[in-house]
């Protein structure tokens, strides 16, 4: 079976710009949660989608948004980017909402220049 | 009181000598703690976890020892090799709430020859 899947794996953007990071779940997962992991530190908690809600936001700006799809793929969008946001963004999955183990994908790295 | 503590920060060890990460926490609330291993380039990938009614957990080579009342918990690796070069990172959350892991900063541990 498929882990959770991310793409793009790698992508370069410059300062002001839009960025869109796509995940699949596992299959079967309706719980998808969004990570950032600046280097040399742990992953940051952004956003949890559950069954297409919001189940809870991490302290982010608001130029962070994401969304949960009906097949429960989702999408994390950051706008007017700045260099501070370059980091690795992780997406997990999980069966269901207080489930524990969740799964990580081998995540996007974003760099702003 | 979000805050997981780990130490330390880097750990060198010989080939089968068994190094030791610790972890401590504040928010009494959490009761799930995984350990979630990373290699350069890659997501974490879940290791091993732990809920605060035991008090120690063994997977294969891997050990979680827990004391809930010191709020400490700490990883044990057993005959250590090379390919578990990696950081490590432990991690809790709450099962209230949104699915949410708080990450320690990690541990990067070499293991040599």
């Amino acid at each position: 079976d498929a882990g959770v899947t991310q793409s793009p794996t790698h992508l370069i953007k410059t300062r002001g710009q839009h960025v869109t990071l796509r995940c699949s779940p596992i299959s079967g997962h309706k719980s998808v949660s969004w990570y950032q992991q600046v280097l040399g530190q742990g992953p940051q908690f952004i956003f949890q989608y559950y069954e297409k809600e919001e189940r809870g936001r991490g302290n982010f700006p608001d130029r962070f948004s994401a969304r949960q799809f009906p097949n429960y793929s989702s999408e994390l969008n950051v706008n007017a980017l700045l260099l501070g946001d370059s980091a690795l963004y992780l997406c997990a999955s999980s069966g269901r909402q207080g489930a524990d183990t969740i799964y990580f994908g081998e995540g996007s790295w974003l760099t702003v220049v | 009181q979000q805050q997981v503590k780990q130490s330390p920060q880097s750990l060198i060890v010989q080939k089968g000598g068994i190094p030791i990460i610790n972890c401590a926490y504040e928010n009494t609330a959490f009761d799930y703690f995984p350990w979630y291993q990373q290699f350069p380039g890659k997501g974490p990938a879940l290791l091993i976890a732990i809920r605060p009614d035991v008090s120690e957990k063994k997977e294969g080579r891997f050990t979680i020892s827990f004391n809930k009342s010191a709020k400490q918990f700490s990883l044990h690796i057993m005959d250590s090799q090379p390919g578990d070069s990696a950081t490590y990172f432990c991690a809790a959350s709450a099962h209230q709430g949104a699915q949410k892991l708080v990450f320690g900063q990690g541990t990067r541990l070499t293991i040599n020859p």
